[in-house]
């Protein structure tokens, strides 16, 4: 069975520090790898994916991540942070494109002044 | 806009009443999704459909009851509602993309 562990609750970040979200993942065959954003009260955006390919993915505002298979990972990352990057962030994991993804508990960040 | 429209927004029930939760989207995808979003759980997926009239049972389905009798309308119905079942809700769907979300029903049962 697919599961996605992301192992940080809660990360507090300085504007204009950089950030890093972990996301293991673990599944039997190619993942297909998502990350999410959600802003409060608001639905899930989809900041990126990786399905194949070059393993560093760029994603929207800003954000990329970093598929490593031997790890079993696909950090998200940004080299500066806004404050209106804080939201909550959830990393997913599928069989197919986009069909019945799995998602980890999410990692909420809160940015500071 | 083309998306994924969640119906109610909001909702309060009694325990024991009954809902329906609808979904719509105007993508023509032939996934669609209910789940379920907890606090420190994430989202857990209730039911799903790969097509018109067919539906599935996801991690968490026990209480829900779905159906999908047309391809852009997926709903979500409670038959007895539990305080367990206090809950935002999202609707996806999807095809060879990634998911598009609605904005989500906070539902609570009191």
């Amino acid at each position: 069975a697919q599961s996605v562990t992301q192992p940080d609750i809660h990360i507090t970040v300085s504007e204009g520090a950089s950030l890093e979200l972990s996301c293991n993942y673990s599944y039997g065959a190619t993942p297909y790898l998502f990350w999410y954003v959600q802003s409060p009260g608001q639905g899930l955006q989809l900041l990126l994916k990786y399905f194949s390919g070059d393993t560093l993915v760029q994603g929207i505002k800003g954000f990329e991540a970093e598929f490593k298979r031997s790890q079993s990972s696909f950090n998200l990352r940004k080299p500066s942070v806004h404050w209106s990057d804080a939201a909550e962030y959830f990393c997913a994991v599928g069989a197919d494109t986009g069909y019945k993804l799995s998602f980890g508990a999410g990692t909420t960040v809160t940015v500071r002044a | 806009n083309a998306g994924v429209t969640q119906t109610p927004k909001f909702r309060v029930l009694k325990t024991g009443q009954s809902m329906t939760l609808l979904c719509a989207q105007d993508m023509n995808h032939e996934y669609m999704y209910w789940y379920r979003q907890d606090p420190g759980m994430g989202l857990r997926l209730i039911h799903y459909s790969v097509g018109e009239g067919t539906t599935a049972k996801g991690e968490v389905p026990d209480g829900y009851n779905v159906s999908r009798l047309k391809k852009q309308n997926f709903l979500l119905g409670l038959e007895s509602a539990a305080p367990s079942q206090t809950s935002v809700y999202f609707c996806a769907s999807s095809y060879l993309s990634g998911y598009t979300f609605g904005s989500g029903t906070r539902l609570t049962v009191v």
